[in-house]
């Protein structure tokens, strides 16, 4: 069976750095998610992309996120400043179509901002 | 705001006991709920939705307007049920879920 899969699994930076998470969706979805878990806490949303562009954004998504489909099958989210407080589990998601069809989610990427 | 909440960050039961987790939600519009399930060490995966009202693993969930609640249920729990649920909506304007915090259930043996 198809799975949404993503790297690293685990990404240790220092404060200010750039990170890029990466994630391959399923092949033939066409919507793509981030949300993000903070230790402890929910999972929430980040970010959806439909058609190459962003469809939906959180408050959390601000000037320092970006996503990025850069060629058929990778889906990239990029933190241009990390801050600690960005320390949390990165969860991509794809659907075949929009909600409220199923979200497949990938096994995350816990990232650690020293 | 849409919001929703699971009451119980922590439950245990004895295998072969009934068990409840409890979803409420706040929404002004229709919502479409979901629960999903963690099983240790692998990724959040689908158990149900209620639109498609069927039965999986033998957990069962059915949407209460009137209460503004879609709490999970099972008969008879099993060890292999031990994970994390997350109750989540769906507005009917977004694509975004809403999760809750999350309940771990613990079937004992």
């Amino acid at each position: 069976e198809p799975e949404v899969t993503q790297t690293p699994s685990h990404q240790v930076t220092q404060m200010g750095q750039e990170v890029i998470l990466r994630c391959v969706p399923i092949s033939n979805h066409l919507y793509f998610y981030w949300y993000r878990q903070i230790l402890g806490q929910k999972v929430e949303f980040l970010v959806s992309f439909y058609n190459n562009e962003i469809s939906e954004k959180s408050e959390i998504f601000d000037d320092q996120f970006s996503v990025e489909r850069p060629d058929g099958s990778n889906f990239t989210l990029k933190i241009r400043s990390t801050k600690l407080e960005d320390s949390a589990m990165y969860f991509c998601a794809s659907s075949v179509q929009g909600a409220p069809y199923e979200q497949y989610f990938g096994p995350g990427t816990r990232l650690t901002v020293t | 705001a849409q919001r929703v909440t699971q009451p119980e960050k922590l439950l245990s039961v004895f295998k072969g006991a009934p068990v409840e987790l409890k979803c409420n939600y706040s929404y002004s519009g229709s919502p479409e709920l979901f629960w999903y399930v963690q099983y240790s060490r692998q990724r959040l995966q689908l158990l149900l939705r209620h639109i498609s009202r069927e039965s999986i693993k033998g957990f069962t969930a059915d949407l209460n307007k009137g209460e503004t609640s879609f709490h999970l249920k099972k008969p008879f729990a099993q060890e292999e049920d031990s994970a994390m649920y997350y109750c989540a909506l769906v507005t009917n304007t977004g694509n975004q879920f809403y999760f809750g915090t999350g309940t771990s259930l613990t079937v004992i043996p």
